[in-house]
């Protein structure tokens, strides 16, 4: 069964403070995995898509990079705005079909 | 820019009454999906169309059943509704003309709350 664990829960940070959150999965098949903000009571908003281990995608202040088990979204000199939950999903097909699974998110707040 | 288009925003329904929710894609998407999501939880995938067809299936309980129309839009409907389906049903939609493909770059619409007393 695939599985996707996100780390931290939550994370605090104070504005310029970079960090990273992780992304782990376990699936069979990968043929991708995705990075999506989302802010309270709205729908997720598209940022990254990894398909291969070693591949590194950037926008802005996030740097998105997967590894064969986990993926790190990097996150350089945060501003407040930045504060959302940060989902990560894996796409993964197996005989019964594609399967695309979210993690439990991490909740990032930035503080002034 | 075009976005997802999800109607109504809000509903409140009674126990075993029903809902249709509905979703309008972006312009020249093909593909739609629809999640659902409890609060305080990540978004539950339960099925999605490609070309009008069901492509795949996801944790859609049997009470409910979708379908995509010519124009694209889809419909969520929900019957026999329970307490636990209150939720964010959010409906998302992609473009790449491949159904090998087609979970890459989702884009979300901006959600229907359901309430059910």
């Amino acid at each position: 069964e695939d599985q996707v664990t996100q780390s931290p829960e939550a994370l605090r940070l104070q504005e310029g403070e970079s960090s990273s959150l992780n992304c782990s999965y376990t699936v069979s098949g990968l043929r991708g995995l995705f990075w999506y903000r989302q802010d309270p009571g709205k729908g997720p908003e598209f940022l990254f898509t990894l398909y291969s281990a070693g591949e590194e995608k950037e926008k802005e202040r996030l740097k998105a990079t997967l590894t064969k088990k986990e993926s790190f979204l990097h996150i350089t000199a945060p501003k407040p705005e930045d504060s959302a939950t940060y989902l990560c999903a894996v796409q993964s097909k197996d005989n019964y079909g594609q399967n695309f699974v979210f993690g439990p998110g991490t909740r990032l707040s930035v503080l002034p | 820019a075009a976005g997802v288009i999800q109607s109504p925003r809000h509903l409140i329904k009674e126990k075993r009454e029903t809902a249709t929710l509905k979703c309008y894609p972006i312009p020249r998407h093909d593909t739609v999906y629809w999640y659902q999501q409890g609060p305080g939880q990540d978004p539950q995938f339960l099925i999605s169309f490609y070309e009008k067809m069901q492509s795949d299936k996801g944790s859609i309980p049997d009470r409910f059943s979708a379908q995509q129309f010519s124009d694209y839009h889809s419909e969520l409907n929900m019957s026999s509704l329970e307490l636990g389906d209150s939720a964010l049903y959010f409906c998302a939609s992609s473009s790449l003309g491949s159904r090998e493909n087609a979970y890459n770059e989702q884009f979300f619409g901006p959600g229907t709350r359901l309430t059910v007393l």
